[in-house]
């Protein structure tokens, strides 16, 4: 099994409104990222976990917030976003210390922020 | 900066032709990845390559890592509509872990 999953698939959000996503890997994968992509652009990486632990924040705002529950499990918590935050979000995972281990994308949550 | 420069950014070939795509860089890798996107969904990893000089081969598809590590190519051979999509290529460095390096996309059209 080499899928990662994502939910929702389409999100459409006001800006006062609180929702999550989730992404969820059963390789046993203890890496887990999320990435956000505008359209025709390359995935920006946003967070990376490693064993569980907030391990990269790469100078995201604070209105986007991770949590990893446990080792198959990824959230992002949105609040009180922005119009430029609709994007596609996506979720991967990958091996741990292994050398040239491939990252394992979802198929994202399209977000769309009113 | 994009550490990773893609070309051609677009490529529209007819059923049956070959393609090319380059992946170059100033920058030695570790690792470097290819995966094909099509539109709403996410990247798919096709190949992982860190040996310079290394050539793997997945069907009609070809890759080739530079005896350098600083640049790689995906050949297509006999390319059908199926294959149309964008491809990116992004790199590996072993002393920034977890943060790989895209290129910005070569979008390739196969026209029946």
């Amino acid at each position: 099994d080499t899928e990662v999953t994502q939910t929702p698939k389409h999100l459409v959000m006001g800006m006062t409104n609180k929702k999550s996503l989730k992404c969820e890997q059963h390789m046993g994968h203890r890496a887990m990222y999320w990435y956000k992509q505008k359209a025709k652009k390359p995935p920006e990486l946003m967070f990376v976990y490693s064993y569980e632990k907030l391990s990269i924040n790469e100078s995201v705002p604070s209105r986007f917030s991770p949590e990893c529950p446990n080792s198959s499990l990824l959230n992002l918590h949105l609040h009180a976003l922005q119009p430029e935050d609709s994007a596609l979000y996506l979720c991967a995972s990958s091996q741990r210390g292994l050398a040239g281990a491939g990252w394992y994308f979802g198929p994202g949550t399209r977000l769309l922020v009113l | 900066t994009q550490l990773l420069e893609q070309s051609p950014q677009f490529l529209s070939i007819q059923e049956g032709e070959n393609l090319t795509v380059y992946c170059n860089s100033s920058s030695v890798f570790s690792s470097l990845q290819w995966y094909r996107q099509e539109p709403g969904e996410g990247p798919v990893l096709l190949v992982t390559v860190v040996t310079g000089g290394e050539v793997k081969k997945l069907k009609r598809l070809t890759f080739q890592f530079g005896d350098a590590r600083k640049d790689s190519s995906l050949h297509i051979t006999a390319a059908q509509p199926g294959d149309t999509g964008l491809y990116l290529c992004a790199g590996g460095k072993a002393d920034s872990w977890g943060k790989l390096q895209f290129g910005a996309g070569t979008q390739v059209v196969v026209t029946p």
